[in-house]
């Protein structure tokens, strides 16, 4: 069975400094895609980026961008340029390609938050 | 566009009622799954549906049930309530992607 590591409950930064937030997760699969989820307060879980593991190169999506090391099996988060509106808590989740992207295994969460 | 929309939004039961949970899923989407989400911790799959069938499933027990209408809409059933069923029920929606939309949730609270 796939699980999904995230070793930060919390973490607090300034605005406009650059956090990473950390994940890791096993699996025998070698097809997969991970991705970060955004969960604010509304509850509602938007999608900040993905990473299929068959590429090399890291995905980015402006301020955020991910290092992935699929050996080590860890799938990190960077946030540059932080801003007020990117605290929630954030999820790393994994999905294998048999499975498609409906059934996603979430790690536990990092509750970020950004201070003036 | 509407996204995913579910009702209710709260709801409080007490242990062995039972309660339907509702989703609609974004426009053109016909794939919908649902998620449970204990306190302070991470979604949990439940169950997919697509085609009016379930597709996959996830380690939850039989209470649990659902059902998805010709128009793609779906329902969430969980007969004989248990404290531990207390959580938020997220709905998500695709089609063919890689991207799942997720609603706001309903918030089920078991007494």
């Amino acid at each position: 069975a796939q699980t999904v590591t995230q070793s930060q409950p919390e973490m607090s930064v300034q605005e406009a400094e650059t956090v990473t937030l950390s994940c890791t997760y096993d699996t025998s699969e070698s097809n997969y895609y991970l991705f970060w989820y955004k969960q604010p307060p509304s509850r509602q879980m938007i999608l900040v980026i993905r990473q299929e593991a068959y590429k090399q190169q890291n995905a980015t999506e402006n301020r955020f961008s991910v290092n992935f090391q699929k050996a080590a099996k860890s799938f990190s988060l960077k946030i540059s340029d932080s801003q007020l509106g990117d605290t929630a808590m954030y999820f790393c989740a994994f999905t294998s390609i048999i499975q498609g992207a409906q059934k996603l295994v979430f790690g536990q969460g990092t509750r970020l938050t950004i201070n003036p | 566009d509407a996204g995913v929309t579910q009702s209710p939004t709260h709801l409080i039961k007490t242990r062995g009622q039972q309660v339907t949970l509702r989703c609609s899923p974004k426009s053109g989407h016909d794939t919908v799954s649902w998620y449970q989400q204990a306190l302070g911790q991470g979604p949990q799959f439940i169950f997919q549906y697509y085609e009016e069938e379930e597709r996959q499933r996830g380690n939850f027990p039989d209470r649990f049930s659902g059902h998805q209408f010709p128009n793609y809409s779906s329902e969430l059933n969980v007969n004989a309530l248990l404290l531990g069923d207390s959580a938020l029920y997220l709905c998500a929606s695709s089609r063919t992607s890689l991207e799942l939309f997720f609603g706001e949730g309903s918030r089920l609270t078991v007494l």
